[in-house]
């Protein structure tokens, strides 16, 4: 599987825009990236997801270089509710359903009132 | 958007018992679900694949007889841990995917071996 590099923690402040990398430089053409969070207790939820072009959502933005070999999701404005483990993950689209997903250790972002 | 419901949310039981844990697809047909675990302050394992209608498939140090993965229907996998020791204490975690894109997940279940 190839692999992600994401920073062990961020912090940031609440109502300010956060930026979370995500280093892929072994991408291959056929893989997505994709980007689950994980609050405290619970399972992850899927965040946003893209192949080249970058992708807004209600919950955030995702940037992808041009080479594809990184990518940053973007929180446009945090709110405590944003504080999480952030994961980065690539994702075959041959794999579709029947692959699961191989998770990093991910960025624990840490949002100040 | 889809729903994946995971019970119980949390059990405390005796070592040497056995418990199961039980995945449900609410609003989709999942022919494939997942199971991860997850220990303190580490990131999710996948542990095995459930295939309706067929045998589960297990990841590398997985025992299979340790963790019972049954998928009777297209909604409903269970997973059970059998003979439970204290090490089996752990977040487990249940995902189904939808539309081949967006995995969802469910509450996870905290397991606690005494």
């Amino acid at each position: 599987d190839a692999k992600t590099t994401q920073p062990n923690s961020m912090e940031s402040n609440e109502e300010e825009p956060v930026h979370l990398p995500c280093n892929h430089s072994t991408i291959s053409g056929t893989d997505y990236i994709h980007w689950y969070r994980q609050l405290p207790s619970q399972g992850p939820e899927y965040v946003i997801h893209g192949l080249t072009s970058n992708v807004n959502n209600r919950m955030a933005s995702l940037a992808i270089a041009e080479d594809r070999k990184s990518s940053t999701l973007i929180l446009h404005r945090a709110t405590l509710r944003d504080a999480a483990v952030y994961y980065c993950i690539l994702r075959p689209y041959s794999g579709g359903g029947a692959d699961g997903l191989t998770f990093g250790k991910g960025t624990h972002l840490i949002i100040q009132p | 958007g889809a729903v994946v419901s995971q019970h119980p949310s949390r059990v405390i039981c005796k070592s040497g018992t056995s418990v199961k844990i039980e995945c449900r697809s609410l609003d989709f047909q999942a022919t494939t679900m997942f199971w991860y675990r997850q220990f303190p302050k580490k990131s999710l394992m996948l542990m095995a694949t459930s295939n309706e209608g067929s045998k589960a498939t297990y990841e590398q140090g997985v025992e299979k007889d340790k963790f019972l993965i049954n998928h009777a229907s297209l909604t409903l996998s269970t997973l059970t841990v059998t003979s439970a020791h204290p090490e089996d204490s752990s977040f487990y975690i249940c995902s189904a995917i939808k539309g081949n894109t967006e995995a969802f997940f469910g509450q996870g279940t905290r397991l606690t071996v005494v």
